[in-house]
């Protein structure tokens, strides 16, 4: 058990510019969360993927927003056109059908 | 919709003291609740998971309980230590849905040596 990772752990970007985030769950979880948590709240569910579906977004996940889990491992979040509302850090989970859930390190992103 | 509220925001203690950190729930329909412990700028460790048929969790100075009909969870820390001071987080799972986790704010905890 390597635990989830994420990549990259900071990105400065420019505002209008694209960014795309990596998420590695724990191998034999079928259940990945990303999040999204800003500098002194709670982190808020984006999407949920069961396998290589996407089961389920939140209101929060704007068009700009999209979200891929293609073979059912790894998970690609990306965010075109950026905007400075966008700086946060993006968390990533994974967990099994019944189990808690295991976070990432989280990828950092701030737009300038 | 459900909403977890975390009292209070911020707590210092000094070292030795035991503590209680508070959450309450709108919905008691939950599945489960968690806490979690996040240090500056890094993800979050899993803490205690209570089932919601389940009134109480423990793992060493880390006490959990869980009342569904009063929406409430408590974490007692016993004997705090400076190595305990981090940002503590409960949350909540759906009985359906996702099963994706409701976050309180969070209490931002220190433990003065």
């Amino acid at each position: 058990d390597t635990g989830v990772s994420q990549d990259p752990r900071h990105k400065i970007t420019k505002r209008g510019q694209n960014v795309t985030f990596r998420c590695d769950p724990i191998s034999e979880h079928n259940r990945l969360y990303w999040y999204r948590q800003t500098l002194g709240q709670g982190p808020e569910f984006l999407t949920y993927f069961q396998n290589e579906a996407q089961l389920e977004k939140s209101r929060l996940l704007s068009d700009r927003f999209s979200a891929e889990r293609p073979k059912g491992s790894f998970s690609t979040l990306e965010i075109q056109r950026t905007e400075q509302g966008d700086s946060a850090m993006y968390l990533c989970a994974s967990s099994p059908d019944t189990g808690k859930e295991h976070f990432g390190p989280g990828t950092r992103l701030t737009v300038t | 919709k459900q909403e977890v509220t975390q009292i209070p925001a911020a707590l210092s203690v000094p070292e030795g003291e035991n503590l209680v950190l508070n959450c309450s729930f709108t919905d008691s329909a939950i599945y489960n609740l968690q806490w979690f412990r996040q240090d500056p700028g890094k993800g979050l460790t899993s803490l205690l998971l209570i089932q919601s048929s389940q009134r109480e969790q423990t793992s060493g100075r880390l006490n959990a309980s869980l009342d569904k009909s009063s929406g409430r969870s408590t974490l007692y820390i016993a004997a705090s230590q400076p190595g305990d001071s981090a940002t503590y987080l409960c949350a909540a799972v759906h009985q359906t849905g996702a099963n994706n986790l409701f976050f309180g704010t969070g209490t931002r905890l220190t433990v003065i040596p």
